[in-house]
């Protein structure tokens, strides 16, 4: 069965820290991973998508991919408090279609 | 481009009735999946639709039903509510091809659903 680990949290930082999001997927033959952010009470929303090793820089975001590990992490530089939020890991492989998706981590970022 | 909606928003039915939930997709995007959300499970996959056709399925009971029409809008359908239906339900779409990038799923804003 294919899963998606992530710590509930919740992780607190101070604001114009760095936060880093941890994720590891069971799926070896993965190669799609997403992460989503999610407000309470609204839907998540896609904040990055990495398919290869290595780091992908987006702004504050930055998304690190280590295949052999099975990790994928979120680093989110200069926290700000409206980054409180939970953050949902994805991992889809190529003949699923679908992404598999961890339970969150929440972050709460205080002034 | 317009995003992903969901109709209606909010919901409020009573035990043993069914309700219809819908969706339209991001132009141009052919596959629809459905998730129901609670606290305590987390986000769970309900099934998918691509042309038309339920491609993936997940572990849900046959009162879950769904449908997608040629113009790639999906409706989802709930019989015989019971009170742990109580939910948001998310709609998300995505190209749905086989290549990496097809993969990424855009969220709707979801319907709210509370069964008395």
């Amino acid at each position: 069965q294919k899963e998606v680990e992530q710590n509930s949290g919740p992780l607190s930082v101070p604001e114009g820290a760095i936060a880093s999001l941890n994720c590891t997927y069971s799926d070896r033959g993965s190669q799609s991973f997403f992460w989503y952010r999610q407000y309470s009470g609204k839907s998540p929303e896609l904040i990055m998508s990495i398919y290869s090793n290595g780091d992908k820089e987006d702004g504050r975001f930055t998304a690190q991919l280590n295949k052999a590990s099975q990790y994928v992490s979120l680093l989110i530089r200069d926290s700000q408090p409206s980054d409180s939020a939970t953050y949902l890991c994805a991992a889809a492989s190529g003949g699923s279609y679908i992404p598999t998706f961890g339970r969150g981590t929440s972050l709460i970022v205080h002034p | 481009k317009a995003g992903v909606t969901q109709t209606p928003r909010y919901l409020i039915k009573t035990r043993g009735q069914q309700v219809t939930l819908s969706c339209s997709p991001i132009s141009g995007h052919r596959s629809v999946s459905w998730y129901q959300q609670t606290p305590g499970q987390g986000l769970q996959f309900l099934f998918e639709y691509f042309s038309e056709t339920q491609r993936n399925k997940g572990n849900f009971p046959g009162r879950f039903s769904g449908r997608q029409f040629s113009n790639s809008r999906s409706e989802m359908n709930v019989s015989t509510l019971e009170l742990g239906d109580s939910a948001l339900y998310l709609c998300a779409s995505s190209l749905g091809g086989a290549l990496a990038l097809s993969h990424e799923q855009f969220f709707g804003p979801g319907t709210r659903l509370t069964v008395l």
